[in-house]
């Protein structure tokens, strides 16, 4: 059973402080690494992709990843009201398998 | 528009009844994926197409759920003899390739009396 973890939270975190997210996975041959935020009663929205690793860096978002570690990461910089969402971390294998098996999110809440 | 386009978006029927859910992909995507998310619960795979290719349904939870995708576009997924454990908000994802991130559409919530 494949499984990816992340804490449910929630997380509070004051208006332009860093907010930190992470998530682990339980299976090895995962091959890409995905971010989706979700607000409540909306569908998820892609935020980041990262496929190797090391850091990836777009905008406030930076994500990481350490496949030794099996650990996947989400910082998001000088946060703003507007970032509380759930942030849903997703893993898939390639390779034929292509399903996205999701975490159940961590609640993220910016206080101003 | 230039989303994934689902539909209905709000779906209530009666118990045992049948439903269909529609999900119209982004232009070009040629994969195309369905996920469940129940109150309080992550998203579950339900069935992928990538193409002509024979669907993955691994994670359709019984022989009452089918789904197809109609000249590689539109898909449509089928609950029969619908249970309330079958309430849950149906999302549809498309991505250009197999391997490309999904994009999901607004999704179906269906609520099961």
């Amino acid at each position: 059973q494949k499984e990816v973890e992340q804490n449910s939270g929630p997380l509070s975190v004051p208006e332009g402080a860093i907010a930190s997210l992470n998530c682990t996975y339980s299976d090895r041959v995962s091959q890409s690494f995905f971010w989706y935020r979700q607000y409540s009663g909306k569908s998820p929205e892609l935020i980041m992709s990262i496929y190797s690793n090391g850091d990836k860096e777009d905008g406030r978002f930076t994500a990481q990843l350490n496949k030794a570690s099996q650990y996947v990461s989400l910082l998001i910089r000088d946060s703003q009201p507007s970032d509380s969402a759930t942030y849903l971390c997703a893993v898939n294998e390639n390779f034929g398998n292509e399903k996205l098996t999701f975490g159940t999110g961590t609640r993220l809440t910016i206080i101003p | 528009g230039a989303g994934v386009s689902q539909s209905p978006s709000n779906k209530v029927t009666e118990k045992g009844k049948d439903v269909e859910l529609r999900c119209d992909p982004i232009s070009g995507h040629t994969a195309l994926y369905w996920y469940r998310q129940s109150l309080g619960q992550g998203l579950e795979f339900l069935i992928y197409f990538q193409g002509n290719s024979a669907p993955d349904k691994s994670g359709l939870p019984s022989d009452r759920f089918s789904a197809e995708r109609t000249g590689g576009s539109v898909s449509t997924l089928t609950i029969q003899r619908t249970q309330q454990e079958d309430s849950a908000v149906y999302l549809c994802a498309s991505s250009l390739m197999s391997n490309q991130p999904q994009h999901f559409g607004d999704g179906t919530r269906l609520s099961i009396l």
